[in-house]
């Protein structure tokens, strides 16, 4: 079956411990991106990336990382979270070309004490 | 800054009837636009995409294009309570290097 997978689904952490949140793809898609959805502001792009070692901030990137090694993976990583980074977090992938259908994985649900 | 406009609702409509979701979009060179379908704590759904000026037809679902007004719209027609969701338009193709530019979505509530 196609389809984006994210993982945790759900997380609560605390201030300062480092997390990942994985995606992983299994379509060949050269593009994959990281948002974030909160209440009232809608989905933010954090990071994006159009292949494999080339990745680009979004619109919120601060206080997050990506890496883009293989083609199917593209890990969140949150060096050191805080509140303000809780949030529902949404992975996506697509072929090139923004005409492509862009599908998203089920989210991740995270909660940072 | 490039946006896509939506009325956040929510749209209340009865169950049967034709439910009208509207959006703009500030980037002119925008060359498709998609919608999406967002039930709560659940992540966006493809229902409907559109490259061309006027309609598209799926099913239920009728896109329309106006690019000269940037202007896309989503009827559903025989509205149904699994309607019930937060709708999102978004646009793409145009000077934001092949992103998605979203709109922060219309919610829409369907009535027995």
């Amino acid at each position: 079956e196609a389809q984006v997978t994210q993982n945790p689904r759900y997380l609560i952490t605390v201030t300062g411990k480092k997390l990942t949140v994985t995606c992983s793809q299994n379509m060949n898609h050269e593009y994959m991106s990281w948002y974030r959805q909160d209440p009232g502001l809608g989905l933010r792009q954090i990071y994006y990336s159009m292949n494999v070692e080339v990745t680009d901030k979004g619109d919120v990137p601060e206080g997050y990382k990506v890496s883009r090694k293989e083609k199917r993976n593209f890990p969140l990583i949150l060096e050191s979270p805080s509140p303000n980074q809780t949030s529902l977090y949404f992975c996506a992938s697509r072929h090139s070309g923004p005409e492509r259908e862009q599908f998203f994985g089920p989210g991740t649900r995270l909660t940072v004490l | 800054q490039k946006e896509v406009e939506q009325n956040s609702g929510p749209l209340s409509v009865p169950e049967g009837a034709i439910a009208s979701l509207n959006c703009t979009y500030s980037d002119r060179g925008s060359q498709s636009f998609f919608w999406y379908r967002q039930y709560s704590g659940k992540s966006p759904e493809l229902i409907m995409f559109i490259y061309s000026n006027g309609d598209k037809e799926d099913g239920r679902f009728t896109a329309q294009l106006n690019k000269a007004s940037q202007y896309v719209s989503l009827l559903i027609r025989d509205s149904q309570p699994s309607d019930s969701a937060t709708y999102l338009c978004a646009s793409g193709g145009g000077g934001s290097q092949g992103n998605l530019i979203f709109g922060k979505g219309t919610k829409l509530s369907v009535k027995p």
